[in-house]
């Protein structure tokens, strides 16, 4: 089955640390791996995304690649500013042709001046 | 603002009532997603409709249904509601029905509908 296992938290960093919240997949086939960001009080909204093997999905100062020899997505971001505060959501949407979504359980970075 | 309107914001109900959220996709969208998030399950896939039709169920209750009517929005119905519903329900919305090559089906979400059940 399609599951997705990402790094618990809550996760606290200094403003300019750098940031790494991982994420390893289980799916048949080749998934489509997203990252989502959830900011108090709203909606999920898409970070990246990557479709193949060895893609990097970038946005915002956030990038991800695609692994498939270790089945991972992990998010990076080189500099965390307090704006980035949120609950990080690693996501897949699998080949079976339904276009759902298999989501993590969400990790939240709190980033502090 | 996401495009995927969702209302209410908030909902407080007693248990064994119930109540209707509803969904308006982004404009264009014909796939409507509904995932309920709470505490102790995460995010989790309810149903998805196509352009009126159901096109893929997840881990919706015999007690929860939806639909998606001809003008594109689309209904969650909840009843005999229970204390465990108490959760965030999010629509999302999506071009078409099944995931693409290039990946660009991609769910737009709208803020969500609290839910609490006393």
């Amino acid at each position: 089955g399609n599951s997705v296992t990402q790094m618990e938290g809550p996760v606290t960093l200094s403003e300019e640390a750098f940031l790494t919240i991982n994420c390893t997949y289980t799916a048949t086939g080749y998934p489509s791996l997203f990252w989502y960001v959830q900011y108090p009080g709203e909606g999920l909204q898409l970070l990246l995304k990557a479709t193949k093997a060895d893609d990097k999905g970038s946005n915002k100062g956030f990038e991800a690649t695609y692994r498939k020899e270790t089945t991972s997505f992990h998010l990076e971001k080189g500099s965390v500013q307090v704006s980035d505060s949120a609950v990080y959501f690693c996501a897949l949407s699998d080949q079976t042709g339904a276009n759902n979504l298999f989501f993590g359980t969400g990790t939240r970075l709190t980033v502090i001046p | 603002d996401s495009g995927v309107t969702q209302t209410p914001k908030h909902l407080i109900t007693a248990t064994g009532q119930r109540v209707t959220l509803r969904c308006s996709p982004r404009s264009g969208d014909l796939s409507v997603y509904w995932y309920q998030q709470s505490l102790d399950q995460g995010l989790q896939f309810l149903i998805q409709y196509y352009n009126g039709e159901e096109r893929a169920k997840g881990n919706i209750l015999e007690r929860f249904s939806a639909q998606q009517f001809p003008d594109l929005h689309s209904e969650l119905n909840l009843s005999s509601l229970e204390l465990g519903d108490s959760a965030l329900y999010f629509c999302a919305s999506s071009p078409e029905s099944d995931r693409t090559v290039s990946g660009a089906n991609v769910l737009t979400f709208g803020a969500g509908s609290r839910l609490t059940v006393l």
